[in-house]
Parts: structure tokens; C-alpha cells; sequence
């Protein structure tokens, strides 16, 4: 089992705004990152530190973090914003890489 | 800017190793604190970490893969690569190789993957 936890699905209406979550013990120091991923893609890097998008990313995207949960926040989800939000972190010895469960994002 | 690619065979018998190479263009290998990874991603599941190298030699394994799996990098050809031995149908995925970078500040760390190679579908089968 994952040492992040998401939730398996959200919802979101298209124009509203959808908070994603990732708990985990390791993001009390741990900043985490976010991919994005389509059907039939590999995943892509949206989020990662404590709030940076790398160029290319829309800024309707951003990252939070507070306590063991990491957030990522999309302010007036698209269509295209439909897909697959993996977060990303340590492990609790901090020298291994996990990987959240994923979250199917859904625009309505 | 950089770009990776996975190759190797698509299928693989049980009980056998899987191989995979991962060629980076567009930059060294060498360059900056940047470590190599492999990722996989079985139909319809999440992400599993496999492991990383660092151009110095150091890895790190998924304790859940680490008596299977070795990472090497050949700084010379500007790849890494990746051997799963003893492979069953539970190992069949897309293998993603990608790059990474970890930082660390006063109170926090932190780190990312990118960019990903494309991804290659390696099925374990008789």
C-alpha cells in the first residue's frame, strides 16, 4: 500500500475550482509534486517545491500544503484538465521514492 | 531541452529478465545533481517507483523490487538501464524512465520528475 493517500475520483463542474489531496507523514517536510496524465500518455509535471509550475503549465493550476496533506488546487477547471493527478513524495526514511494512488479528475 | 526514450523488447517470457535502455538527448547525463529513474505503471493502476541512479554509481531500489531489480548508467552513451529478473505476469506495465531532481531548504526538501520518457509496454508471457 502507497504511504500517500488520494482519493480515487473527483468531480468538478466545468469554470468551478477542484482541490485534489495527498496525505502523508513524509509531507509534514516534504514538498510534493503533481502529474498530470492522460489516457495513453506519460504522466507530466505540473506542480512541484512549494508552489512552482513548470513553464507551459496553466496558472488556473496550483500547490498547498498544510500538516501531512499537500493540495493541488485547479481555479476554473477546463475540459482538458480531465485526467490522472498523481502526487509524489518519500517515504517515511525519507530516502525512497512513493507514488499517491491517483486521482481520476472528472470535468462535468 | 532534454529528452528521453525508452527502447528494449516488448515481450518477455516468465521466469526470464526484463531489459530495458534509456537514451537521453538534448543534454548529458552527467550534468547537475540530477538522478535517473525507472517508473511503471501496470493497465489501469497507478504509478510504482522502481528505482534511481545518480551518474556516480549510487541507487536506490523499491524495497518491494530491490532482490530483483538493477539499475546501471553508461555515462558514455549518455543511457541508463534497467534488468528485472525473474519476471512473472504481475511485471507486465508501461516502463516510464525519467529524470529527477531532489532540493533541500531549512524547514523543507523537495523534488520532482521531469521530463518522462514516452513509455514502453512490456508484456511478460509464454
Amino acid at each position: 500500500s502507497s504511504e500517500l493517500t488520494q482519493d480515487p475520483a473527483v468531480s468538478v463542474a466545468l469554470g468551478q475550482t477542484v482541490r485534489i489531496t495527498c496525505q502523508g507523514d513524509s509531507l509534514r517536510s516534504y514538498y510534493a509534486s503533481w502529474y498530470q496524465q492522460k489516457p495513453g500518455q506519460a504522466p507530466v509535471l505540473v506542480i512541484y517545491g512549494k508552489n512552482n509550475r513548470p513553464s507551459g503549465i496553466p496558472d488556473r493550476f496550483s500547490g498547498s500544503s498544510s500538516g501531512n496533506t499537500a493540495s493541488l488546487t485547479i481555479t476554473g477547471a477546463q475540459a482538458e484538465d480531465e485526467a490522472d493527478y498523481y502526487c509524489n513524495s518519500r517515504d517515511s526514511s525519507g530516502n525512497l521514492v512513493v507514488f499517491g494512488g491517483g486521482t481520476k479528475l472528472t470535468v462535468l | 531541452q532534454v529528452q528521453l526514450q525508452e527502447s528494449g523488447p516488448g515481450l518477455v517470457k516468465p521466469s526470464q529478465t526484463l531489459s530495458l535502455t534509456c537514451t537521453v538527448s538534448g543534454g548529458s547525463i552527467s550534468s547537475g545533481s540530477y538522478y535517473w529513474s525507472w517508473i511503471r505503471q501496470p493497465a489501469g493502476k497507478g504509478l510504482e517507483w522502481i528505482g534511481r541512479i545518480y551518474t556516480s554509481g549510487s541507487t536506490n531500489y523499491n524495497p518491494s523490487l530491490k532482490s530483483r531489480v538493477t539499475i546501471s548508467v553508461d555515462t558514455s552513451k549518455n543511457q541508463f538501464s534497467l534488468k528485472l529478473s525473474s519476471v512473472t505476469a504481475a511485471d507486465t506495465a508501461v516502463y516510464y524512465c525519467a529524470r529527477g531532481l531532489e532540493l533541500s531548504g531549512t524547514l523543507n526538501s523537495w523534488g520532482w520528475f521531469d521530463p518522462w520518457g514516452q513509455g514502453t509496454l512490456v508484456t511478460v508471457s509464454s
